[in-house]
């Protein structure tokens, strides 16, 4: 049974720092991983998909990478702010074609 | 206007009543999903429907049913509410061939149960 699991559960870092949050998944038969940013009491918002064949995907100050073999993603934001504040989940996509999520790490830029 | 619309947004009921959560979606997907999230926890699969015909349940489909009206419609039912069931309730949809297998959230309902 695929389970991801993310580290840091929360952080809190200043602004402008560069930071990275984990995610790690047991079973490496998947088609692909998702990023998605989630605001309080909001809905998801997707940030980055990476195919399983991809090794990272970039999106302005968000850079995701994928490490298969290994079971491992990280997320990496440049130059934080105070507006990326949010609970970030990632998510496989597991060859019995469901996604699968892991708990989410808060994190909290401070000004 | 929203993808993937959800109603209600946030519903208080009380032990023992029936509840439906409504999905609607305008992006022609065939496939459609509900999640619920509960604090501290990822969001897990209630059920999911690959077409108006299948219908199948997901890791925690007890005392959950749904009904696949059309294929831009997916209501989740709770046919007798009881507090646990208090969460964050997700609608999602994908396109068959959709580009990486991309999942579209909807907005979330916020259900309690008292």
């Amino acid at each position: 049974k695929q389970e991801v699991t993310q580290i840091p559960a929360a952080l809190s870092v200043p602004e402008g720092e560069n930071l990275v949050l984990n995610c790690s998944f047991t079973d490496s038969a998947i088609y692909n991983l998702q990023w998605f940013r989630q605001d309080p009491g909001k809905g998801l918002t997707s940030l980055l998909l990476i195919q399983s064949s991809q090794r990272e995907q970039t999106s302005g100050r968000l850079n995701a990478s994928l490490d298969k073999s290994s079971g491992r993603s990280t997320l990496y934001i440049a130059a934080s702010q105070p507006g990326d504040s949010a609970t970030y989940l990632c998510a496989v996509y597991n060859q019995g074609g469901k996604l699968i999520f892991g708990q989410g790490t808060e994190l909290s830029v401070k000004p | 206007d929203a993808d993937v619309t959800q109603t209600p947004r946030n519903r208080i009921t009380k032990t023992g009543k029936r509840i439906m959560l409504e999905c609607s979606q305008t992006k022609g997907h065939d496939r459609m999903y509900w999640y619920r999230q509960d604090p501290g926890l990822g969001l897990r699969l209630i059920y999911y429907s690959f077409d108006v015909k299948d219908i199948n349940k997901g890791e925690i489909s007890d005392g959950y049913s749904v009904s696949r009206q059309a294929q831009a419609k997916f209501s989740l039912s709770l046919e007798s509410a009881i507090p646990n069931q208090t969460a964050l309730y997700f609608c999602a949809t994908r396109g068959r061939g959709t580009t990486y297998n991309e999942q579209f959230f909807g907005p979330g309902t916020r259900l309690t149960v008292l």
